[in-house]
């Protein structure tokens, strides 16, 4: 199995301004993605963190509010931009093993903007 | 399309009761099933798994057998306990991607 560090664990922000999620795994998994999950809700995917390429991002979202950045198998960010107290959130950095093809989660960053 | 529709909550029980989590999804294929866990003030743990039809999950109690006729795939757990406090998460998976429900908060009181 994966396993997945992420940081922060949790911040708190003011309006306007951009913070960085940060995603390393300890091993290689084919794909990374980024899900948020806001208060009391399930998981939304935000995009597919591609290696070395463009993310691609899912209906809703789009790259100048989410830019996401993965230049190895290993570690991703996620940076959210512009933040307004909509985009207070969980945001969850996964991975998807080689040979179970399972999903395996971080812990979660809990982002609450002021 | 594919979707994943879970029992709402919140579920409270007594210790030692049953518990039963229905799900239902619509999918495209033949999907793989999915349980994920999340226990407070943490990420997502996959609890278990199916992949094809009849075939049924297990682990640490719970057990979820995949429904093909009822595109269904109902955790269950003879005997909760405190520590179970926790929610559920059912998830598809027909290709590359997950789709999730919306998540079960169950709470056991001693």
């Amino acid at each position: 199995s994966a396993v997945i560090s992420q940081k922060p664990s949790r911040d708190i922000c003011q309006r306007g301004t951009s913070l960085t999620i940060q995603c390393q795994v300890d091993s290689q998994v084919t794909m990374m993605f980024w899900y948020r999950q806001q208060p009391g809700q399930s998981l939304t995917l935000i995009a597919t963190a591609n290696q070395g390429s463009e993310a691609t991002y899912e209906s809703g979202f789009v790259i100048d509010k989410f830019p996401i950045s993965r230049p190895n198998l290993t570690f991703s960010t996620l940076t959210v931009s512009n933040m307004s107290p909509e985009d207070s959130s969980i945001y969850l950095c996964s991975g998807k093993g080689f040979n179970t093809g399972e999903l395996f989660f971080g812990e979660g960053s809990r982002l609450t903007v002021l | 399309g594919n979707s994943v529709t879970q029992m709402e909550g919140p579920v409270t029980l007594s210790e030692e009761a049953f518990l039963t989590i229905n799900c239902t999804y619509t999918a495209t294929g033949y999907p793989s099933l999915f349980w994920y866990v999340q226990y407070p003030g943490e990420g997502l743990q996959l609890l278990l798994k199916a992949t094809k039809a009849d075939d049924k999950g297990s682990n640490k109690g719970f057990e979820a057998t995949y429904r093909k006729e009822t595109t269904s795939f109902h955790l269950e757990k003879g005997s909760v306990q405190v520590s179970d406090s926790a929610v559920y998460f059912c998830a598809l998976k027909p290709g590359n991607q997950f789709y999730f429900g919306t998540g079960t908060s169950l709470t056991v009181i001693p």
